[in-house]
């Protein structure tokens, strides 16, 4: 069974302030990839990244960075420098590619609120 | 680059009445195609997938339909809507099983 879960259901912040989203993963399958998607107020689900399970190589992107670690499940997501405009609900994602996986089937977690405060 | 559009954005309908919404994909060709429906408290539910026209897999059962007339196009329906049909409702798409997924700006649907 897969399974995603962010156990983090609101986070406020200060503008400025580096804050961290948390996400557990559970998978049986050895192949499967994990995503994290932003989803502002006006709720179109934004993609922010894509890692293979065979690839845990940390990433960073501008302010934004990733830290996959295979050994605890977990791809949390890290913000350094928070501004207002990353307001938004965040999701993890997690897709499997073993027998019996619905092709292309993404596993949500229930996401994360975060608020920064000017 | 590829762009995928919905429509409409917001639909408020009564309990009981038809539902058509409408999904298509610009910039790919074949692609797979996904509705989500979000309720309150923010969980995505996949509902209906296709990996081609007229090739549909629902994933819930439940009073709502999909259909793919054409590659780029994919519309979910239903007979008679539920109260509890209310919610957002996104379409994705994607190129094969390990390929990210992109989502459109989704349908706000109220059901009164």
């Amino acid at each position: 069974a897969q399974k995603v879960t962010q156990a983090q259901t609101e986070i406020s912040v200060v503008e400025k302030e580096d804050v961290t989203l948390d996400c557990v993963y559970e998978t049986r399958d050895t192949t499967y990839y994990l995503f994290w998607y932003k989803q502002p107020p006006s709720g179109e689900l934004v993609f922010l990244i894509r890692r293979n399970s065979f690839d845990e190589q940390n990433e960073i992107s501008g302010r934004y960075s990733w830290n996959f670690q295979k050994s605890t499940s977990s791809f949390n997501f890290t913000i350094t420098a928070s501004q207002v405009v990353d307001s938004a609900v965040y999701f993890c994602a997690l897709r499997a590619v073993g027998r019996g996986s619905t092709l292309g089937r993404l596993y949500f977690g229930r996401g994360t609120q975060l608020t920064v405060w000017p | 680059s590829q762009t995928i559009h919905q429509w409409p954005a917001t639909l408020v309908q009564p309990v009981g009445s038809p539902l058509s919404l409408e999904c298509t994909v610009e910039g790919t060709s074949n692609p797979n195609l996904y509705w989500y429906r979000q309720a309150a408290g923010r969980g995505l539910q996949l509902l209906f997938y296709s990996v081609g026209i007229g090739q549909i897999s629902s994933e819930v059962p439940q009073n709502l339909s999909a259909s793919r007339p054409q590659d780029r196009q994919f519309i979910l329906s239903s007979k008679k809507l539920l109260l509890s049909d209310s919610g957002f409702y996104l379409c994705a798409h994607g190129r094969g099983s390990t390929d990210t997924q992109y989502f459109g700006p989704g349908t706000r649907l109220t059901v009164l």
